[in-house]
């Protein structure tokens, strides 16, 4: 059972527009959640990250907001531009999440085109 | 951030052989992981490589199959054996925390 669900497998968005990307997750153990970016043939490239201790995060474009009652959160990226195509993983773990500290339970990710 | 390197980028192997993975870090770091990506999943975590003592694999993983060293501080080693096509994926190794992990390139093997 998937417990950090992305639904959306992908999204266009056209230049300068907001892209909104989704993901729900059902553990209420976890307490960190990730976002990264992946462009074909690289690693996962860290993007921002929230803790459960507060509902918004902001780091330029980016903008994670986490609505824990819903078990849900949200990556905006405001102006969206043609470099942010990729996929893009919504990841959790927590401090006290069974197993390893370092397990980052990720979804299957939601791969953004953003169009000129 | 931390810069990591993967060897090799890529890889063909014939089933029934083992491959080894390794890993570089430019930085000294406690904890390196290793994940798993097969085609049209999400990333899975492998086990975790703390320098000095034995490697703590997640369920479903075990040392027989995903063997692991390391010998220090900046480089693990990840060994795939006794190959079947059902071991192609990407291979990925990251260091870091429960809320900051960095991404190798990763290692993409297909087992014909």
């Amino acid at each position: 059972d998937q417990q950090v669900k992305q639904n959306s497998p992908s999204l266009s968005v056209q230049e300068g527009r907001i892209s909104i990307l989704n993901c729900d997750y059902t553990n209420s153990m976890f307490d960190y959640f990730l976002w990264y970016k992946k462009y074909p043939a690289e690693g996962p490239t860290f993007l921002i990250s929230i803790s459960s201790i507060k509902d918004k995060n902001e780091d330029g474009r980016f903008t994670v907001f986490l609505n824990k009652s819903a078990k849900h959160l949200s990556l905006h990226i405001v102006p969206s531009q043609p470099g942010d195509s990729a996929v893009y993983f919504c990841a959790a773990s927590g401090r006290n999440y069974g197993g390893s500290q370092g397990n980052l339970i990720f979804g299957k990710g939601t791969k953004l085109s953003v169009k000129p | 951030s931390a810069v990591i390197s993967q060897k090799p980028s890529r890889d063909i192997c014939q089933r029934g052989t083992s491959l080894t993975i390794q890993c570089q870090v430019d930085s000294q770091v406690t904890m390196m992981f290793w994940y798993r990506q097969q085609p049209g999943q999400s990333l899975t975590l492998i086990a975790t490589a703390n320098q000095g003592s034995e490697a703590t694999y997640e369920s479903g993983f075990v040392i027989d199959k995903f063997p692991i060293s390391r010998p220090n501080l900046t480089f693990s080693t990840l060994t795939v054996s006794n190959m079947s096509p059902e071991d192609s994926s990407i291979y990925l190794c990251s260091v870091g925390h429960f809320y900051e992990q960095y991404f190798g390139p990763g290692t993409r093997l297909t087992v014909t």
